[in-house]
């Protein structure tokens, strides 16, 4: 069945430690995006890649980083210089053109203690 | 800047219809979408509106006014299970070519008994 994957589900992570979360998608679509959602904040847009080696910031982008080596993948990495990143992280994925839905993974929920 | 606005919460009662709102100010109209967000889950999509006019889709629909910057969800003939955030997403135009839906904050609707 085609989907998309992400894992962790639940993360707990230190202060002062990296963290990565896994997006994989066998949809063969172009796009991928990285939001964040905290109570009453809707989704934020963290970064989006279109095409595979390339990747732009979204709203959010101060102390995450990405990758986008592969067509079915996309990782996000949580730095330590991100002040506040206890929040459900959600990837989705999309033809990436003027057309069509995103089709969104089960979320990972990053708690930092 | 883009700027989506929804409703935070409407309560409604099983068997009833319920519509929720989104207006919008974009730099320009790709098209807006509606998904649903059970807590702790992914949103799942629900419509897709481009042209003006009503989409019809079972209990669901969705109309769009591009001229006035607006859409509504009409949910008839509410289940429990409707209980769950509702979410307008609107895709600006872009230049460069991206793609980047915009989520509003989302309306939390509590069906009840």
């Amino acid at each position: 069945d085609g989907g998309i994957t992400q894992s962790p589900k639940y993360l707990f992570r230190k202060e002062g430690q990296n963290v990565t979360l896994s997006c994989e998608q066998n949809l063969n679509h172009d796009a991928m995006y990285w939001y964040r959602q905290d109570p009453g904040q809707g989704l934020r847009l963290i970064y989006y890649s279109q095409i595979v080696n390339d990747f732009q910031k979204g709203d959010i982008a101060e102390g995450y980083s990405v990758s986008r080596e592969k067509k079915e993948s996309f990782p996000l990495t949580v730095t330590s210089a991100q002040k506040n990143p206890t929040a459900f992280y959600l990837c989705a994925s999309g033809r990436g053109i003027n057309t069509g839905e995103l089709f969104f993974g089960e979320g990972s929920r990053l708690t930092v203690l | 800047g883009q700027n989506i606005d929804q409703p935070t919460e409407m309560t409604a009662t099983e068997g009833a219809i319920v519509q929720i709102n989104c207006t919008y100010q974009t730099s320009g109209f790709n098209g807006l979408f509606w998904y649903q967000q059970h807590a702790g889950e992914a949103p799942t999509f629900l419509s897709y509106n481009v042209l003006d006019g009503l989409e019809e889709k079972g209990r669901f629909s969705s109309f769009l006014s591009r001229s006035k910057g607006y859409s509504y969800l009409l949910l008839k003939e509410l289940q429990m299970k409707d209980s769950a955030s509702y979410l307008c997403a609107v895709i600006p135009m872009s230049g460069g070519g991206s793609y980047i839906p915009t989520f509003g904050r989302g309306t939390s609707l509590i069906v009840h008994p």
